[in-house]
């Protein structure tokens, strides 16, 4: 297994337009969770799936940020008329949802908003 | 609130010295707790889980304690070496019974030198 991907590994655009990430876990997760992570902070929880149940959300996303795992595999983020604010490293992880709880993380997609 | 506080500066330490980091959580009570290691422009990566029955842990040269009764763990790097120069999160977490989301310390940064 080749370890959580993520793409792009970075965006740059401009204030108002739509974005969208994609996420792969490791094959054999079926919890997938998305974080954002800006400059001196850790990590910060955005949303999480069971499969392709998004099962938590956190209160800082906010309406135009919307998660999706159609066929419980790989994930999507999309951010809607992008703010400054929303510039940030968007993390994802997986992880198995019995006995393990370590999660694998992704490289990151760095996002840039003009 | 729960709050998780990890020593913001930088840790400047000699090659061959043991570091210690401090995590220190307050408004919580969390049954594990995890420490990760990132790199600049990279995802965190998962280095050790302990129990809070469990003092101490140890894997290789790292060594971790875990004090419930101070709200308090310790992450040792014993013998450190420039390689080991990264920022290291803390991660408490209460029993949900399954692998949950994580919140994390906002790290300490971790610089070894000749």
């Amino acid at each position: 297994d080749t370890g959580v991907s993520q793409d792009p590994r970075h965006k740059i655009t401009k204030r108002g337009q739509n974005v969208t990430f994609r996420c792969d876990p490791i094959s054999e997760h079926n919890r997938l969770y998305w974080y954002r992570q800006t400059l001196g902070q850790g990590p910060e929880f955005l949303t999480y799936f069971q499969n392709e149940a998004q099962l938590e959300k956190s209160r800082l996303l906010s309406d135009r940020f919307s998660a999706e795992r159609p066929k419980g595999s790989f994930s999507t983020l999309e951010i809607q008329r992008t703010e400054q604010g929303d510039s940030a490293m968007y993390l994802c992880a997986s992880s198995g949802d019995r006995g393990a709880y370590e999660q694998y993380f992704g490289p990151g997609t760095r996002l840039t908003v003009t | 609130s729960q709050k998780i506080e990890q020593n913001s500066e930088a840790l400047n330490i000699q090659e061959g010295k043991t570091a210690t980091l401090t995590c220190n959580y307050t408004n919580y009570s969390p049954a594990y707790l995890q420490w990760y290691r990132q790199d600049p422009g990279r995802g965190p990566v998962f280095l050790l889980l302990i129990r809070e029955n469990e003092k101490e842990k140890r894997k290789e040269r790292l060594k971790v304690t875990f004090d419930t009764t101070l709200k308090q763990s310790l992450f040792h790097i014993t013998a450190s070496q420039p390689a080991d120069s990264a920022t290291y999160l803390c991660a408490p977490q209460p029993d949900t019974g399954t692998a949950s989301k994580l919140t994390f310390g906002t790290g300490t940064r971790l610089q070894v030198t000749l």
